[in-house]
């Protein structure tokens, strides 16, 4: 069975940097192809790919956000963290994880997202 | 990067109605282009990726198509469970990108 799970503050102030972590099961980095990418969505708005890293350690990131993400992965431990430089509130959004398997398979599984409210 | 356009982003219909959405690539994706299906406060749900191939346990109502920079949605015999919002996403390039979405909405 294959879980995601995304953790990190709910609030956060202008700013501030924003650290998510992507906690999953059910598959691991060891497998070629595996990756697991970050995607966002404003309340009420669309869906917006951020980054994603893959098994052998390639990172892509959003051209409009590349110079605020980072994005690393602890295979021992089965985790993606995602770190977002100088929060404001345009980023307030649910923040989702999700697997990807390349080249094939898009964001198959998701978390189930955590909201992040950028706020003073 | 690649952009991803979508039309329309909202129409109505009703339960059996046939509905078409589509999504316009601004350059060659070959076939690497999914769909996926979100209900308000519920995660994403993939329902197609390589432009026309259905995952496991979705309805065979659902069909896509295309290739290259055009793709089309179709969903025939319109169901209450199909009213949603749909997404395209490009996953060709290293830069994924999604469409802004298209909602269906029950008239």
């Amino acid at each position: 069975q294959i879980t995601l799970k995304e953790s990190g503050p709910a609030v956060v102030k202008p700013t501030q940097t924003l650290t998510l972590t992507c906690s999953f099961s059910g598959f691991s980095f060891y497998t070629t192809g595996v990756g697991v990418g970050w995607i966002r969505q404003p309340p009420g708005k669309a869906l917006e790919w951020l980054a994603r890293i893959q098994w052998n350690g390639d990172k892509h990131y959003s051209p409009s956000l590349k110079s605020r993400l980072t994005i690393t992965k602890d295979t021992s431990k089965d985790q993606v963290v995602l770190t977002m430089t100088n929060m404001n509130p345009a980023d307030t959004a649910t923040y989702f994880c999700a697997r990807t398997v390349v080249p094939a398979v898009p964001f198959d599984y998701w978390g189930q997202g955590t909201l992040v409210t950028v706020s003073s | 990067d690649i952009q991803m356009t979508q039309s329309p982003s909202s129409l109505y219909a009703s339960v059996g109605d046939r509905v078409t959405i589509t999504c316009r690539a601004s350059q060659g994706i070959g076939n690497f282009l999914a769909w996926y299906q979100q209900k308000p406060g519920k995660v994403p749900k993939l329902l197609i990726s390589g432009s026309s191939t259905l995952q496991s346990g979705v309805t065979s109502r659902f069909r896509g198509s295309g290739s290259g920079t055009d793709f089309t949605l179709t969903i025939t015999n319109l169901q209450p469970e199909d009213f949603a919002t749909y997404y395209c996403q490009n996953y060709n390039s290293a830069l994924w990108t999604f469409g802004q979405g298209t909602k269906v909405e029950i008239k």
